[in-house]
């Protein structure tokens, strides 16, 4: 495996669920990021990791628990979600500290539906 | 705070005419600013950036694009469009101080006709 990989790339789940998304990278990379695509709005930074420690939480619901166990490795745990949660989760890292102008290199995502 | 606005959610353009994709910004200093693509079912692909220095960025794929300070612009183009160049692009400027985040625009949609 190269770059950074998702999985699942499809979920579908109902409101009273629990899952959970899995992003690894492969990059030797420091940061790692979690962002939300939905339609017709700008990318949304949800969490932002670096060296493990996470640096950034953008006011985001508690529905949604971040988990960075080491530097390759993050998770998005969800719970109770609501239908405007459906959108596309976007994992994504960076060298070096979590500085903007180090370059992001982003996975393919998971498509999530909320029932 | 900082801002993005990329003007027209959709272009279209022939196979081999030219791409302008439009993005603004508003910052109170000068800003790192991005130009993203994401394929279908992909995710984000740096194109190019600018950081400092040559005004003029040329990135992968033939794109380019130029940091015009006086107008607050960072537009993308082409000279000749390829069917491949058919994505999602994404205008995005950050700060320079540690700490700071990328702001993503909106996207643009582009459609290359053949």
């Amino acid at each position: 495996e190269t770059g950074v990989t998702q999985t699942p790339r499809h979920l579908v789940m109902g409101m009273t669920n629990k899952k959970s998304l899995k992003c690894e990278q492969h990059l030797g990379h420091n940061a790692m990021y979690w962002y939300k695509q939905s339609a017709k709005k700008p990318l949304e930074l949800m969490f932002v990791y670096s060296l493990e420690e996470r640096v950034e939480n953008n006011s985001v619901p508690s529905r949604f628990s971040p988990e960075c166990p080491n530097s390759s490795h993050l998770f998005l745990h969800l719970h109770t979600l609501q239908p405007e949660d459906s959108a596309l989760y976007l994992c994504a890292s960076s060298q070096g500290s979590a500085s903007s102008y180090n370059e992001q290199f982003f996975g393919p995502g998971t498509r999530l539906t909320v029932l | 705070a900082q801002s993005v606005t990329q003007l027209g959610s959709h272009v279209s353009v022939s196979e081999g005419a030219l791409v302008l994709l439009r993005c603004n910004y508003s910052s109170s200093v000068p800003p790192y600013l991005f130009w993203y693509v994401q394929y279908p079912n992909q995710g984000l692909q740096l194109l190019l950036k600018y950081t400092t220095g040559a005004t003029l960025v040329k990135g992968i794929n033939g794109f380019e694009a130029e940091f015009k300070k006086s107008e607050t612009s960072f537009h993308l183009t082409k000279p000749s469009a390829h069917m491949s160049d058919a994505a999602e692009y994404f205008c995005a400027v950050s700060g320079r101080t540690s700490g700071s985040r990328l702001t993503f625009g909106e996207g643009t949609q582009l459609t290359v006709n053949p």
